[in-house]
């Protein structure tokens, strides 16, 4: 049992460039997210989903796309990426929408230069 | 504004010196507070979820308590294997958004053999 799965671990951008983070769980979560965390920051919520096919913004959505295609995977786009966004970057699901006890992903390191 | 404050934000010890955190929040209506660990370079790990204030739970050494207004993380005896940064977070009571957590920005505990 794998639990969230996150890919890459670390990445380096330039600004202007997309890419995809990669998020999967194998515990038929419902719910998934996606955070950031930045020092001297709690973890913020950038986008969430109660299911497949359903997704809705968080705290901090801009420069973010998501997707639910099916219940494993929640990907995160970065549309065109840039310095703001260096940060590292957790997945995490939970088995109701209520999201009462989290799993979390061991992380993406982003750096955008 | 929902807000959770966490303090301090740094604490050293030395193994066997029992101490606590502190969580404080101000939330519309309180549906849970949640305690995570987190080391580093890894993701999140869920600790202990409070509903109403009163209440306690415990794991090892880890004693958490809940007020009205805050709540505390006990320490007992700690042993440097507790070195960690310890997260707080709130969930409000409410549909869409209002159902996701808000973090504080964690304590980093430092045990020292």
């Amino acid at each position: 049992n794998a639990g969230v799965t996150q890919t890459p671990k670390f990445q380096v951008l330039k600004t202007g460039q997309s890419m995809t983070l990669q998020c999967a769980q194998d515990m038929n979560h419902e719910y998934m997210s996606w955070y950031r965390q930045d020092p001297g920051m709690g973890l913020r919520l950038i986008h969430y989903s109660v299911g497949a096919g359903i997704t809705d913004q968080g705290e901090v959505p801009n420069g973010y796309n998501v997707s639910r295609s099916t219940t494993e995977d929640f990907p995160l786009r970065l549309l065109s990426a840039a310095p703001s966004q260096t940060s590292v970057y957790f997945c995490a699901s939970a088995s109701e929408s209520i999201n009462e006890k989290l799993f979390f992903g061991s992380g993406t390191q982003l750096s955008v230069l | 504004e929902d807000q959770v404050t966490q303090s301090p934000e740094a604490l050293r010890l030395q193994e066997g010196e029992s101490s606590s955190l502190n969580c404080s929040y101000t939330v519309s209506g309180l549906r849970g507070l949640f305690w995570y660990r987190q080391d580093p370079g890894k993701g999140p790990e869920f600790l202990f979820t409070l509903y109403s204030a009163g209440e306690e739970k415990e794991k090892e050494r880890l004693k958490a308590t809940l007020t009205k207004k805050e709540s505390f993380l006990h320490i007992t005896a700690p042993k440097p294997e507790d070195s960690a940064t310890y997260l707080c977070a709130v969930q409000a009571w409410g549909g869409g958004s209002q159902g996701n957590l808000i973090f504080g920005k964690g304590t980093k505990l430092s045990v020292k053999p």
